[in-house]
């Protein structure tokens, strides 16, 4: 299994309150991902990163910022969380394309809650 | 449009028997790839199988081939020989542009949630 571990794996909070998600993988892989999963939606992308520093937005951008100051690490904030936010939120990872396919590894996911 | 489109919400299918779970996709781009995730109950998405636009002979991976036709533009599941822990979600995903050292625009289906019946 690819070595990406998110944390936490389970938060509960409030309208309003900053909530910071981290992604940490060991695979030295440059590019990651962060995807939010609702029902009916399948997974949306809301920010990736190509790069440490070097980030772009997704589909799904609003209310979201990220950021990647080493190339194991990319952090999720939502700078003001909201009820539309509760969701599953993944991370992925996938490495510059060699001979064969490469697809994009996940972690196990977060599941948020906001009341 | 959508660029991935699962229509089967939901399958059933008995034990050891195959099963084959759409996918149809939408895109300009000459290179392309398609994969199949599947999530268990547990909540993890795991890599199943991939498709090159250019790859002339369809993917096969253990008990799971990608019965892939460009010109309808499907790439679809078959699963032979289910087994109970074949019971998941499982999404279709497109990757959009050649595979060249870029990022990866990758686009997912909404689902089909796959019920192994003893």
């Amino acid at each position: 299994d690819a070595g990406i571990t998110q944390s936490p794996r389970h938060k509960v909070t409030e309208t309003g309150t900053p909530v910071t998600l981290r992604c940490h993988q060991t695979e030295n892989h440059r590019y990651m991902y962060w995807y939010r999963q609702d029902p009916g939606h399948g997974l949306r992308l809301i920010h990736y990163s190509y790069g440490v520093k070097d980030t772009d937005k997704g589909e799904v951008s609003d209310g979201y910022s990220v950021s990647r100051s080493k190339t194991e690490d990319f952090l999720l904030t939502l700078e003001s969380a909201t009820s539309s936010q509760t969701s599953v939120y993944f991370c992925a990872i996938s490495d510059i394309p060699s001979r064969g396919p490469q697809p994009q590894h996940f972690g196990d996911g977060t599941r948020l809650s906001i009341l | 449009a959508q660029k991935i489109t699962q229509t089967q919400p939901g399958m059933f299918v008995q034990e050891k028997e195959a099963v084959t779970l759409d996918c149809t996709y939408d895109t300009s781009d000459q290179s392309y790839g398609l994969f199949w995730y599947k999530q268990p109950s547990s909540g993890e998405m795991i890599f199943l199988i991939y498709q090159g636009s250019y790859d002339e002979q369809n993917a096969t991976e253990g008990r799971y081939s990608l019965n892939f036709q460009k010109a309808r533009k499907s790439a679809n599941l078959v699963i032979s020989a289910s087994q109970l822990g074949d019971s998941a979600m499982y999404f279709c995903a497109m990757r959009e542009g050649a595979n060249s050292g870029g990022y990866q625009k990758v686009t997912f289906g909404t689902g089909t949630k796959l019920q192994v019946i003893p």
